[in-house]
């Protein structure tokens, strides 16, 4: 399969724990992106990068999220001190930047914190 | 005003129905527009790029109206697998940087 893959795809965490998510694009793709999606909701665009370097990053993202891309290949998500409203699906996404920016999804991470 | 609105509907048709969804956008200097198609508990997936002279695949039509800053998607003959919530994206620049936002989708169920 070469498409996104997302790992872990579920994770249960106490509030307060830290937790870190990867994820692998299609392996030619320059860009990676990282949204967050609740129920009833549309995706929140939280960060991307272009190649290693990270572009933009959302005024929903706290200092408590931090994401890299140390190889211009996958990236992690990492979230600490987890919040109970930090419940949703992680989503990750790729393109290519010359070829009109369609966005491939990953299946998700889907965070609880209880 | 949000910068991406959508009818959160349902929408609920019989089979063979034509049904259509508008998705209105704030930034007038947005520069590309897509549909994408997320079943339940499912990724988001791309139906299509809306293009600024409308196009067409199968029963699907998109279309841009740039003036009224709105654009559509045409479900013609529907399938009851055409049930899944359809997502308005609209991409342009934002303080040198590309922004993709995203709408909270509008859902449609196909009845048989």
């Amino acid at each position: 399969d070469t498409g996104v893959s997302q790992n872990p795809r579920h994770k249960i965490t106490k509030r307060g724990q830290n937790v870190t998510f990867r994820c692998d694009p299609i392996s030619e793709h320059n860009r990676l992106y990282w949204y967050r999606q609740t129920l009833g909701q549309g995706p929140e665009f939280l960060t991307y990068f272009q190649n290693e370097a990270q572009l933009e990053k959302s005024r929903l993202l706290s200092d408590r999220f931090s994401a890299e891309r140390p190889k211009g290949s996958f990236s992690t998500l990492e979230i600490q001190r987890t919040e109970q409203g930090d419940s949703a699906m992680y989503l990750c996404a790729s393109s290519l930047a010359d070829q009109g920016e369609t966005q491939y999804f990953g299946p998700g991470t889907r965070l609880l914190v209880l | 005003r949000k910068e991406v609105e959508q009818d959160p509907g349902p929408f609920n048709v019989p089979e063979g129905a034509t049904v259509a969804f508008n998705c209105t956008y704030s930034n007038s200097a947005s520069q590309s527009f897509f549909w994408y198609r997320q079943d339940c508990r499912k990724e988001p997936k791309l139906l299509m790029s809306v293009y600024s002279s409308g196009n067409e695949d199968g029963r699907f039509t998109a279309q841009l109206n740039r003036a009224s800053q709105y654009i559509s998607l045409l479900i013609r003959d529907s399938k009851l697998s055409d049930s899944a919530t359809y997502l308005c994206v609209v991409k342009g620049n934002s303080g040198g940087y590309q922004k993709v936002t995203f709408g909270t989708g509008t859902k449609l169920q196909v009845i048989p």
